[in-house]
């Protein structure tokens, strides 16, 4: 799978939005953009997926760059609930099997 | 409820000991996995399994062992063999096939070696 990079660390404020930025400029065609949050001392969760468009669900919001070598995941008001570590994962969904790699990802810090 | 119900969470063991950590799923998922997880770091994966009877090694699995008898169930062991045991351990479960699989993961098992 092509390697993303993140920030190690970001501070938001409660109530404020948050823009998680992913760099990833060797994804392929057939790379999907994964993003899970980790909470202290949990297993990761999902949280949003997208290919070429944005997509909003209950959780968050994926903004795909048009040359998709760039994705932001935004959370648009950040809650005490919301810190945790931020993976952004790519996986190739062509035929036949691949496991998703979580680098450090980025600890989201959130002061009330 | 449906999930991943790991156990022990927190497991204490001597060094040269064998030590299974019990994964177990109620999701009717074919595939699951077991990552590593060392402080600050990312995930790495050790072994996963898409199908019963059927696993295969992931980026770190030496010193650990697998086996994948049912459906539900996926233990894993960790063998005097493996040099830096202490770590915190998490089972994932997904659908198998091609497409996007979302992985549900379980609460993770804690293991100190002393």
């Amino acid at each position: 799978d092509a390697k993303t990079t993140q920030p190690n660390s970001m501070e938001s404020n409660e109530e404020e939005p948050v823009h998680l930025p992913c760099n990833h400029s060797t994804i392929s065609g057939t790379d999907y953009i994964h993003w899970y949050r980790q909470l202290p001392s949990q297993g990761p969760e999902y949280v949003i997926h997208g290919l070429t468009s944005n997509v909003n669900n209950r959780m968050a919001s994926l903004a795909i760059a048009e040359d998709r070598k760039s994705s932001t995941l935004i959370l648009h008001r950040a809650t005490l609930r919301d810190a945790a570590v931020y993976y952004c994962i790519l996986r190739s969904e062509l035929p036949g099997y691949s496991t998703l790699t979580f680098g450090k990802g980025t600890m989201l810090l959130v002061s009330p | 409820d449906g999930g991943i119900t790991q156990s022990p969470k927190y497991l204490f063991r001597k060094e040269g000991q064998n030590v299974t950590l019990s994964c177990e799923q109620n999701l009717n998922h074919d595939a699951m996995y077991w990552y590593r997880q060392d402080p600050g770091q990312g995930l790495r994966l050790i072994y996963y399994s898409q199908i019963v009877n059927d696993f295969q090694k992931g980026d770190i699995a030496e010193g650990y062992s697998v086996s994948r008898e049912k459906k539900e169930s996926f233990p894993l062991t960790v063998t005097s063999a493996q040099k830096n045991p202490t770590a915190f351990y998490l089972c994932a479960s997904s659908i198998a096939g091609t497409g996007v699989r979302e992985l549900f993961f379980g609460e993770g098992s804690r293991l100190t070696v002393l």
